[in-house]
């Protein structure tokens, strides 16, 4: 089974800096999904950012990038320029087909992060 | 729109009186899921379906049950609900590589 570890429960950063949440995985697969979803009070969730495990550049999404490390299993979000709006929960999350149209979505526990004004 | 709804949205109930929570998706996706999600656990797969009048367990699956008799819907069942089960259920459809979450459902259960 796959597992996904987020080491880092709270995190704070001041706007306008740059933040760097973390998450490792554990799977025998080799093709496979990453995601980092955004949940902010409002407890919609709402995708940030996606990373296909065969595709070696990293993503990146306007302020949002990642830095996939497939041999280490290690996949960090980096969000430059913090705005206030980024103030929300962050789950790290992975991906893969179990054949048939079937496929396991496994979340980690979350981080919080603050943007403090 | 593309969208996953839920209904209701919050819910209050009491032990034992049966619930269901609607979920439908209009995106002709084949594959729908549930979600609770508890403070501290992150999220986790309750049930699980492929397809019409095909599902399965997810990781959760003790107290609830599912059917998908039509594509579009995949209602969740708790026959008889208990405090144990107040939490925040999400609803989704997709594939392995893009998955469209459902606004939440809000339960508590007294």
């Amino acid at each position: 089974a796959q597992t996904v570890t987020q080491s880092q429960p709270e995190m704070s950063v001041q706007e306008a800096e740059t933040v760097t949440l973390s998450c490792t995985y554990d799977t025998s697969e080799s093709n496979y999904y990453l995601f980092w979803y955004k949940q902010p009070p409002s407890r919609q969730m709402i995708l940030v950012i996606r990373q296909e495990a065969y595709k070696q550049q990293n993503a990146t999404e306007n302020r949002f990038s990642v830095n996939f490390q497939k041999a280490a299993k290690s996949f960090s979000l980096k969000i430059s320029d913090s705005q206030l709006g980024d103030t929300a929960m962050y789950f790290c999350a992975f991906a893969s087909s179990t054949g048939a149209g079937s496929y396991q979505l496994t979340f980690g526990k979350g981080t919080k992060l603050s943007v403090i004004p | 729109e593309a969208q996953v709804t839920q209904n209701p949205r919050y819910l209050i109930t009491v032990t034992g009186k049966k619930l269901t929570v609607t979920c439908s998706q209009n995106m002709n996706h084949e594959y729908m899921s549930w979600y609770r999600q508890d403070p501290g656990l992150g999220l986790r797969q309750i049930y699980y379906s492929m397809n019409v009048e095909v599902t399965d367990k997810g990781d959760v699956p003790e107290g609830y049950k599912v059917s998908r008799k039509e594509k579009r819907n995949f209602p969740l069942i708790l026959e008889s609900p208990s405090p144990n089960q107040t939490s925040l259920y999400f609803c989704a459809s997709g594939g392995v590589n893009e998955q469209f979450f459902g606004p939440g459902t809000r339960l508590t259960v007294l």
